[in-house]
């Protein structure tokens, strides 16, 4: 299957900073890439829907000023997580769009484990 | 209504046994359906993917979709304790859509 990268894999920072996270698409082009975060023993929740060259899309409830997306070419997305807190640590995993043949597949990424101390 | 639910979990069987994960969707409109397997504290890992009604199967994997019913099953046979882990069903429209994740069902396999 088609790879997923993601950087940091962890990080610790202190509260009010601000944590970058990039997620590439390793052998594969992907106009399309998701942010989703998983707090412990639950369930993924989609964050954002991030497109090459156009603005996100963020699910209601996301704060589109604090969880920055950039998707600046067909391999990267990026999420800045700004002004973190504590409230904010999870695990954030990004998964990319493969498309062709009878339909679309998504891959994720190994995911970036946050604590906001 | 939830749009994907699964099985409630968690779900044990003992190696060498064949286990049964499924899954039910409410949007009619639903075209492509997928298997993630999440092992506790690492990230979704797509072991199975399916389109049409029928069967298909993959090593130790099968998937069976059946869209008039509106439900999509994993079975795994011989299991193995490698095999424990959180299991998610997925779901979309097709092309261009967001996938819908089932809460997933906690599969434990015992040596």
């Amino acid at each position: 299957g088609a790879v997923v990268s993601q950087h940091p894999s962890r990080v610790i920072c202190k509260s009010g900073t601000s944590v970058k996270i990039e997620c590439r698409s390793l052998d594969f082009q992907a106009t399309t890439m998701f942010w989703y975060r998983q707090f412990p023993k639950q369930s993924l929740m989609l964050m954002a829907t991030s497109n090459e060259g156009s603005k996100a899309t963020y699910e209601q409830g996301v704060e589109k000023d604090k969880f920055l997306i950039n998707h600046a070419s067909l391999t990267l997305s990026t999420l800045t997580v700004t002004s973190a807190h504590p409230e904010d640590s999870s695990f954030y995993i990004c998964s990319a769009r493969v498309t062709g043949g009878v339909g679309d597949t998504q891959y994720f990424g190994p995911g970036t484990r946050l604590t906001v101390l | 209504q939830k749009e994907v639910e699964q099985n409630s979990g968690p779900l044990s069987v003992p190696e060498g046994a064949i286990a049964s994960l499924n899954c039910t969707y409410s949007d009619r409109g639903s075209q492509s359906f997928f298997w993630y397997r999440q092992y506790s504290g690492k990230s979704p890992e797509l072991i199975m993917s399916i389109y049409s009604n029928g069967d298909k199967e993959d090593g130790r994997f099968t998937a069976q979709l059946n869209k008039a019913s509106q439900y999509v099953s994993l079975l795994i046979r011989d299991s193995q304790p490698s095999d424990s882990a959180t299991y998610l069903c997925a779901v979309n429209r097709g092309s261009n859509y967001k996938l819908t994740f089932g809460k997933g069902t906690l599969l434990t396999v015992n040596p």
